[in-house]
């Protein structure tokens, strides 16, 4: 158990919809970051917040935005769901910027868009 | 972003074989280089976080090598045995770069028992 909590486990969804995917970093890290891993492809990195800030930002669409709150859980809002959007949502939690640190991934979030 | 090369893309190897590949980043501006395991309906876990040029770290019969000079890093599996089946990926970070964790596309590894 890498102390990261990601809910829900598993999600199935209509096209056109929005959804909400949370993440609990584990205890003291400030770090929080979303991957989103596609069928047959890598880990694609989406966005970084750090301590309630957005730090980095990567190929993350414009119908997905993500925020962390100050008890420093995360939401990834998933919006006008397409058909491609089916994935697997990691997120993952360092204590700070992970240059130095590792990081810990969550059990991820398998989202279905039918 | 950072660009980042993992070769092979995929191997298969008997129990029992030695085993390493590569992974190859921007020499320039290094800061850290992280490799992570994934095995096969998990989320991946973070082996070795490598700062220095020369470094060498070890987990097991797993260890990795860093010359950040040349922008390559090894990754060895000595003795591989089918648990070591997995995806190996690595992620340079530069000092340019937020904090934010950019993987390669990973080597796929297989070991036939």
């Amino acid at each position: 158990d890498s102390g990261v909590t990601q809910t829900p486990k598993h999600l199935i969804t209509a096209t056109g919809q929005r959804v909400t995917l949370r993440c609990s970093p584990r205890s003291g890290d400030l770090s929080v970051y979303w991957y989103q891993q596609s069928l047959d492809q890598g880990l694609q990195f989406l966005i970084q917040y750090y301590n309630g800030e957005e730090r980095a930002k990567g190929n993350i669409l414009e119908r997905f935005s993500a925020q962390q709150f100050p008890d420093l859980h995360s939401e990834l809002n998933l919006s006008s769901l397409e058909l491609g959007d089916s994935a697997l949502y990691f997120c993952a939690s360092s204590p700070r910027g992970t240059g130095k640190t590792e990081a810990f991934f969550g059990q991820g979030t398998r989202l279905t868009v039918v | 972003i950072l660009n980042v090369e993992q070769s092979p893309q995929s191997l298969h190897v008997q129990e029992g074989d030695s085993t390493n590949f590569t992974c190859s980043f921007p020499s320039s501006n290094f800061y850290a280089l992280h490799w992570y395991r994934w095995e096969t309906a998990k989320s991946p876990e973070a082996l070795f976080v490598m700062t220095l040029n020369g470094d060498e770290k070890k987990k097991g019969r797993i260890s990795a090598t860093l010359n950040t000079k040349e922008g390559y890093s090894y990754l060895y599996i000595k003795g591989s045995q089918p648990e070591d089946s997995a995806t190996y990926l690595c992620a340079p970070r530069d000092g340019g770069s937020q904090g934010n964790l950019i993987f390669g596309k990973g080597t796929k590894l297989s070991v036939k028992p």
